[in-house]
């Protein structure tokens, strides 16, 4: 079974800070995906990767930046966290751009 | 323009009855691919089903099937003898080629089985 974790699944963080969630997929996928989640909104991509140390912009990637050193782990960063970045984020991975994506169980992220 | 559309918040189901999800999408891309998936109160996003714009049946897997009119631009996943654990968000979801093969997903749908 294909298994997507997640670093933490609650975080509380003060607003100014620099916050860093990992992602790690251990079936070798080469693409890999950031959401946040908001009631009514859906889901919404921040970044992806198809590869390793390739990036792209997903929907909203204001005040994100996104790092893949290694195939299997793609992290989120919030280089100075505001209280408008408290949300569901969930990663999620695939093996290739056609098929469906695997997530993680989400981290739950507050700002204060 | 939305590109995904759920139009029920919230609904409730008798157990043991079928239930139908309604999802419409709006693309010009004329290769796509429309997903649903489950999402229980623990959060995880679990895979459902798939159906791609040119497969010629609707799709099946085990009580999920997919309701899909193309020509409505409509995917509606029906799920049939509900369960207690069928309590959940559910999400339409579209891949698009022409975008990139992101996925777009609609606001999602919140099905409570009663016993």
């Amino acid at each position: 079974d294909v298994k997507v974790t997640q670093s933490s699944r609650y975080l509380v963080k003060r607003t100014g800070e620099k916050v860093f969630l990992e992602c790690v997929q251990d079936m070798d996928h080469e693409n890999m995906f950031w959401y946040r989640q908001d009631p009514g909104l859906g889901l919404r991509l921040i970044y992806f990767s198809y590869d390793v140390k390739m990036k792209e912009k997903g929907d909203i990637p204001e005040g994100y930046s996104v790092s893949r050193e290694k195939k299997e782990r793609f992290s989120l960063i919030l280089e100075s966290a505001s209280t408008n970045q408290t949300s569901m984020y969930l990663c999620a991975s695939s093996i290739g751009g056609y098929n469906e994506q695997f997530f993680g169980p989400g981290t739950r992220l507050t700002v204060l | 323009a939305q590109k995904i559309t759920q139009t029920q918040p919230g609904m409730f189901v008798q157990e043991k009855e079928a239930v139908t999800l309604d999802c419409t999408y709006d693309t010009s891309d004329p290769s796509y691919g429309l997903f649903w998936y489950k999402q229980p109160s623990s959060g995880e996003m679990i895979f459902l089903i798939y159906q791609g714009s040119y497969d010629q049946q609707n799709a099946t897997e085990g009580r999920y099937s997919l309701n899909f009119q193309k020509a409505r631009k409509s995917a509606n996943l029906v799920i049939s003898a509900s369960q207690l654990g069928d309590s959940a968000m559910y999400f339409c979801a579209m891949r698009e080629p022409l975008s990139g093969n992101k996925l777009t997903f609609g606001g999602g749908t919140r099905v409570l089985v009663k016993p």
